[in-house]
């Protein structure tokens, strides 16, 4: 069974509708959630991150919590075309430092 | 401030070969963790060093080893490569307990001929 579950995509928007990005994990003890950024070639970038089940906004990002689902969001307003990049999602579980990371959603933003 | 730091970029080697490929953590961090991400899939985790030990491993054979120096730097000891570790090697670095976020350095490419 896999920690964390992303739906690959590939995900297509037009330039500035709202992405949204899903992720599922299986630990219902996990703690902290985080998505990365990870254009082609590059490394991830931390873009979010969420403890608390809720909505947390960061300028056109909103990352959703919902342990009970154990289901967490990232949605990207007036999406960009230099939003297109995979988008993992990571759990931090309650038992280490180490992350779960998710395969990741290709996104692309169409001008 | 310096990021994460990881040397060298890139790295051809051949089947049955070592390889050590190197990190330097972000200033105030003191948790290492090595990332091994094969194409088109997420980082798997190796292993983890926290002062100078390692702390948690992740399901990869004892041919992966690793050292963590007493400045935090660490290394990372591929032995007997096979063409399936050809991959990119991300070292992440964090605070002990995680909570904020692991940051990633640019990565290793490691090619296995």
């Amino acid at each position: 069974q896999k920690e964390v579950e992303q739906n690959s995509g590939p995900l297509s928007v037009p330039e500035g509708a709202i992405a949204s990005l899903n992720c599922t994990y299986s630990d219902r003890g996990s703690q902290s959630f985080f998505w990365y950024r990870q254009y082609s070639g590059k490394s991830p970038e931390l873009i979010m991150s969420i403890y608390s089940n809720g909505d947390k906004e960061d300028g056109r990002f909103t990352a959703q919590l919902n342990k009970a689902s154990q289901y967490v969001s990232l949605l990207i307003r007036d999406s960009q075309p230099s939003d297109s990049a995979t988008y993992l999602c990571a759990v931090n579980p309650n038992t280490g430092n180490q992350f779960y990371f998710g395969t990741g959603t290709s996104l692309t933003v169409i001008p | 401030d310096a990021g994460v730091t990881q040397s060298p970029t890139h790295l051809i080697k051949t089947r049955g070969q070592q390889v050590t490929l190197r990190c330097s953590p972000k200033s105030g961090h003191d948790t290492v963790s090595w990332y091994q991400q094969a194409l088109g899939q997420g980082p798997q985790f190796i292993f983890q060093y926290y002062e100078e030990e390692e702390r948690q491993r992740g399901n990869f054979p004892d041919r992966f080893s690793g050292h963590q120096f007493p400045n935090y730097s660490s290394e990372l000891n591929v032995n007997a490569l096979l063409l399936g570790d050809s991959a990119l090697y991300l070292c992440a670095s964090s605070g002990i307990t995680g909570a904020v976020g692991a940051f990633f350095g640019q990565g290793t490419r490691l090619t296995v001929v």
